[in-house]
């Protein structure tokens, strides 16, 4: 069965850079989360997108932005990276959006901030 | 507000030992719970939910889990524990009046000996 793709898997940046991470939800799931998970912590809520619009938001700093687009493909674009921004960013895709139906986790991208 | 706890940090069982993780919610409402795991530098695999119904429910690789809302608890448990059982375990709930994005407890690691 198809899953939650991320790119890239790992990625390293230098502060004060920029990233950009990707996320391809399951076919036909049209909402799709986006978390952080820090070393050792549990996965925190960034944000949510249900039909291309943001449907809730949670701690994403502001330098944080992200979007869903009309292939419900979503981006999580990170500016001025700081170390702390080290991380694992998991992608999640639901079928039904604002229910906390179950929600199917892509494999993520490691973040390292240098 | 919402919240999941999951008091046990840390636990070491025996090979073919029973299991059980535990793992306490605050929420208003009835709660969407889940239980994850997952393996180190790997993604979160849904191991099982409970929505309604039964409050007794069966997951996959042989766990289930119990949901008390008389004392907000949801454990899961295995009858016998195998060495590839080695993870962290997550407990969530679902805030469904909030775009259905999940809050996690702090996570349990498991290790087994052989």
């Amino acid at each position: 069965a198809a899953g939650v793709i991320q790119s890239p898997r790992h990625l390293i940046k230098e502060k004060r850079e920029t990233a950009t991470l990707k996320c391809y939800p399951i076919p036909r799931h049209d909402t799709v989360y986006w978390y952080q998970q820090g070393p050792g912590q549990d996965p925190q809520f960034l944000i949510s997108f249900y039909e291309k619009m943001q449907s809730d938001k949670g701690s994403i700093p502001d330098r944080f932005s992200a979007q869903q687009f009309s292939d419900y493909h979503s981006e999580l674009n990170m500016s001025s990276l700081e170390l702390g921004d080290s991380a694992l960013y998991f992608c999640a895709s639901s079928p039904i959006a604002g229910v906390s139906y179950e929600q199917y986790f892509g494999p993520g991208t490691r973040l390292t901030v240098t | 507000a919402q919240s999941v706890t999951q008091p046990d940090i840390h636990i070491t069982v025996s090979e073919g030992a029973s299991l059980e993780l535990r793992c306490n919610y605050s929420y208003g409402a009835t709660p969407y719970l889940f239980w994850y795991v997952q393996s180190p530098g790997q993604g979160l695999q849904l191991l099982l939910k409970y929505f309604s119904g039964d409050t007794l429910v069966q997951g996959i690789k042989g766990f289930e889990a119990e949901f008390k809302r008389s004392q907000s608890s949801f454990n899961l448990r295995k009858p016998s524990v195998h060495w590839s059982d080695a993870a962290e375990y997550f407990c969530a709930v679902g805030a469904n009046n909030q775009g259905g994005k999940l809050i996690f407890g702090q996570g349990t690691e498991l290790s087994v000996k052989p």
